[in-house]
């Protein structure tokens, strides 16, 4: 398997502009899970999904962040507006739902500046 | 919710000694700790992890302990070596919740 797949690997745009931010995850994976890095706040949960339903989407920072997963395969971030406050490295994991295999496995991130 | 408290911020040791890196929880009731490892430009990878009904695990040059009654758990790495550079991090969760809480992380620096 080719891992979690996260496009684009960098975005860099100018404030106010709208982020679009994808990922694949493993396939039979039943969960998806969406991370935010940054050197203050370290690696925070923005939302996690079961089954392609959004579960906890307490860790989305405001209106402007929104997530979606259309179908097993495939997730979107979106920040609409973007401020520069939003530049980080965002995380994609996915893992299985079986007991004991709840290891989550990490895209390699889309680092993310906003002007 | 779930806490996890994470020292050192960053640890520098001679290649073949040995690093710890300690991590704190808050719920009693989390019983899965896994120990990431982020490598520069990549995502976090899964190095080791311990369930609540085993108190040590290892694999390797790498070990895990757990202390479910002071609820710390431990990262041990022996031997260590210049590819041992890297961030590394602990995260707690209820086994079956899926959630994982992370740990501030610890930037571990191999000097030869």
């Amino acid at each position: 398997d080719a891992g979690v797949i996260q496009s684009p690997r960098h975005e860099v745009t100018e404030m106010g502009q709208e982020v679009t931010l994808r990922c694949k995850p493993i396939s039979g994976h039943d969960y998806l899970f969406w991370y935010r890095q940054t050197m203050m706040r370290g690696l925070e949960l923005l939302i996690y999904f079961n089954n392609n339903v959004p579960i906890d989407d307490s860790g989305m920072p405001e209106d402007r962040f929104s997530a979606k997963m259309p179908n097993a395969s495939f997730s979107t971030l979106k920040i609409q507006p973007s401020e520069p406050r939003d530049s980080a490295v965002y995380f994609c994991a996915s893992s299985q739902q079986l007991a004991g295999e709840e290891t989550q496995y990490f895209g390699p991130g889309t680092r993310l500046l906003v002007l | 919710g779930e806490n996890v408290e994470q020292h050192p911020s960053t640890l520098s040791v001679q290649e073949g000694d040995s690093a710890v890196i300690k991590c704190t929880y808050s719920d009693s009731a989390s019983n899965y700790f896994p120990w990431y490892k982020q490598e520069l430009g990549k995502g976090p990878q899964l190095i080791i992890d311990i369930r609540s009904n085993v108190g040590e695990k290892k694999d390797q040059r790498i070990a895990v302990t757990l202390n479910k009654t002071a609820k710390h758990f431990s990262l041990h790495i022996t031997e260590t070596q210049p590819e041992d550079s890297a961030v590394y991090f602990c995260a707690a969760s209820i086994q079956g919740a899926q959630k994982l809480v992370f740990g501030q992380g610890t930037r571990l620096t191999i000097n030869p």
